[in-house]
This record gives C-alpha cells, sequence and structure tokens, in this order.
C-alpha cells in the first residue's frame, strides 16, 4: 500500500513569513510522528500525536511552532514567523498504534530553507 | 537525558567486506533500538528493531545486535555492496512514562562502498 506522503516535498521561504507542512501517513495508522533534521545534526523528536491528541509536544523549539491532526489521518505541522534556524528536513512518520515496540515508517521529508 | 552516538561519521570500504557500524547509548532504559537506513533526498527505511528483552536481529546481510547493560548495539554488514551505500542511523526508545515511541537518535554513519 502507499507509504507516507509529505509535502510539499521543498519549500523556501522568507524569514518571518508563516509555513504549513503537511504529512499524509499510513492508512490505518492511529500514531503520526514529526521529526526535525538540521544539516549536520540527528532527527529531533518535535511532537507525536495518538489519533488527534497529542500527549506529547515536549519536542516543540518554541511556541512558534504547532501542530494539529484530524481524526487518524492528515496532519499538519505550522511554523509561524520563521527564522533562519528553522531551515532544516521535517520528516513525519506514522506507526499502527502506540504500543511500544511499533516500528515507526518515515515520509520523505519536507526541506525548508528560511531565507 | 538519552543520548545517542554513532562513531566514526563516515566510512569508506571497498565492495565485498564486512563491516560493523557501532552505536553507543548512555541511558538503558530502553524499550528497543532501531536501525534505519537514509538515501539522499529520501526518508528514512526501518532495517531491523530490536526489542529491550532480545539480543540481536537478523534480515539478509544484516545483522543487528544489542547489549543494554554496557549501551551498546551494532549492525552488520555481511559482503557489502555499492548499493549500501547510504547513511545508517542508529535509534532508541526509552522508557518514558506515558509516551511510547519518541526515539533518540544517533548522527548517523555515512557509509560509501567503493566497486
Amino acid at each position: 500500500g502507499a507509504g507516507v506522503s509529505q509535502s510539499p516535498s521543498n519549500k523556501v521561504t522568507e524569514k518571518g513569513k508563516d509555513v504549513e507542512l503537511r504529512c499524509d501517513p499510513i492508512s490505518g495508522h492511529t500514531a503520526l510522528y514529526w521529526y526535525r533534521q538540521r544539516l549536520g545534526q540527528g532527527l529531533e523528536f518535535l511532537i507525536y500525536f495518538q489519533g488527534n491528541s497529542a500527549p506529547d509536544k515536549s519536542g516543540l523549539p518554541s511556541d512558534r511552532f504547532s501542530a494539529e491532526r484530524t481524526g487518524e489521518s492528515v496532519s499538519t505541522l505550522t511554523i509561524q514567523r520563521t527564522q533562519q534556524e528553522d531551515s532544516a528536513v521535517y520528516l513525519c512518520a506514522s506507526s499502527l498504534g502506540v504500543y511500544r515496540g511499533e516500528t515507526q515508517y518515515f515520509g520523505p521529508g519536507t526541506r525548508l530553507l528560511v531565507l | 537525558k538519552q543520548e545517542v552516538t554513532q562513531i566514526p561519521a563516515a566510512l569508506s570500504v571497498p565492495e565485498g567486506e564486512n563491516l560493523v557500524l557501532n552505536c553507543s547509548f548512555t541511558d538503558s532504559a530502553i524499550y528497543n533500538l532501531q536501525w534505519f537506513r537514509q538515501d539522499p533526498g529520501k526518508g528514512l527505511t526501518s532495517l531491523l528493531l530490536i526489542q529491550s528483552s532480545q539480543r540481536e536481529q537478523t534480515s539478509g546481510r544484516l545483522n543487528a545486535s544489542l547489549d543494554k547493560s554496557s549501551g551498546r548495539s551494532t549492525l552488520y554488514i555481511a559482503a557489502s555492496q555499492p548499493g549500501d551505500s547510504a547513511t545508517y542511523l542508529c535509534a532508541v526508545g526509552s522508557d518514558y512514562t506515558g509516551a511510547n515511541s519518541k526515539l533518540t537518535f544517533g548522527k548517523g554513519i555515512t557509509l560509501s562502498v567503493r566497486p
């Protein structure tokens, strides 16, 4: 079946603008995760959803970052008033459930460049 | 706070060589460890998932081992091929109360297999 998809694949924006990144998880996957990968850095956990609730937002770097999820499907990550340090690849993953040991399946990522 | 280290950052080997990629983590209270592969411009592909109760997992030419007490995992690649060239990421699922699969990633090892 289809994997995790993300859009746009690339986004260039000017500092101070808002951006919205989209993730479509694998159908039937109740858990959804957002990560960020900055150049030369490891992946950083941002937030995860169980259904449409977000039990763990501890990784969001500032209040400029927010995320929503509609039911058990699409999620959007919004960055307000973008800064140059927000430039990174934003990766989304989904898993069948939230039980420990579930494999996470990753999308191709959105490459964000803030000028 | 869990920290995951992968050394070296890059590795170049001739085709056919057997090789070992190392991963270390600071907090042994983990519930699983995953090895991922990341190709340029693409998302992550899960290679092997080892539960905390397991010692190793095998898939084809890949074998991953886990030693929780010493905080180490290794990914063994047999008879390496140019198609194995990619970045290999180690990720640890830690035992956070109430959280599920918040993964902590290493920075990865970029492998180049020369024909």
